[in-house]
């Protein structure tokens, strides 16, 4: 009964492939996100959805493309992957409870992708 | 100046000692603030909400200057387990969290 589940957990491509990562939330959860977090383990928000609309889009390329098919799920396509794009990628849900105040429920996050482009 | 500036550590602390971490956040319309836990190889993990001026649980306590735009984290007789990076984190409005680069801590024996 995983809260936020991603697949694959790991990702060894080859320069210029193109790859998905899949995500799923079983909260019941208004929004969703696609992290970042380099080999400086630094994270970095890159998109957020909220009832499949995308509400955040970081400076992020646009190889990058989210594609949210229900507010339960939430995928990352690259194309043309490229060495720089290596990291772990974490998918996370919350829940809104105030939205003019800016207030979060809990920002649930799942176990990341290690994405290896060589 | 970054959004979320941590010290980046690492501390190292005996089992038992009192440690402390310091956040500052750029952003003085922030409204939430969190510090998270992230083990090795491990995805983050909510460890405290701060959303007033600070709040306490167990061996942890939170505090909040917004004045300073200042956010600390103390923990009481640190176990090996509290081993870890802490993630400050600062809700910056429209869902956008900001997560600092975290502080390492490594509690020996």
């Amino acid at each position: 009964d995983t809260a936020v589940s991603q697949t694959p957990k790991y990702l060894v491509t080859q320069m210029g492939n193109d790859k998905s990562i899949k995500c799923e939330q079983n909260l019941g959860h208004d929004t969703m996100y696609w992290y970042k977090q380099d080999s400086k383990k630094f994270l970095k928000i890159m998109f957020s959805y909220n009832n499949k609309e995308l509400i955040i889009n970081e400076t992020v390329p646009n190889r990058f493309s989210p594609k949210s098919p229900d507010k339960a799920h939430l995928n990352l396509h690259i194309n043309s992957l490229e060495l720089g794009d290596s990291a772990v990628y974490f998918c996370a849900s919350s829940q809104v409870l105030d939205r003019d105040r800016g207030l979060l429920e809990t920002q649930y996050f799942g176990p990341g992708t290690r994405l290896l482009v060589l | 100046r970054k959004e979320v500036e941590q010290d980046p550590g690492p501390f190292n602390v005996p089992e038992g000692a009192t440690v402390a971490f310091n956040c500052t956040y750029s952003n003085s319309a922030s409204q939430s603030f969190f510090w998270y836990r992230q083990d090795c190889r491990k995805e983050p993990k909510l460890l405290m909400s701060v959303y007033s001026s600070g709040n306490e649980d167990g061996r942890f306590t939170a505090q909040l200057n917004r004045a300073s735009q200042y956010i600390s984290l103390l923990i009481r007789d640190s176990k090996l387990s509290d081993s870890a990076t802490y993630l400050c984190v600062v809700n910056m409005g429209a869902n956008k969290l900001i997560f600092g680069a975290g502080t390492r801590l490594a509690v020996h024996p």
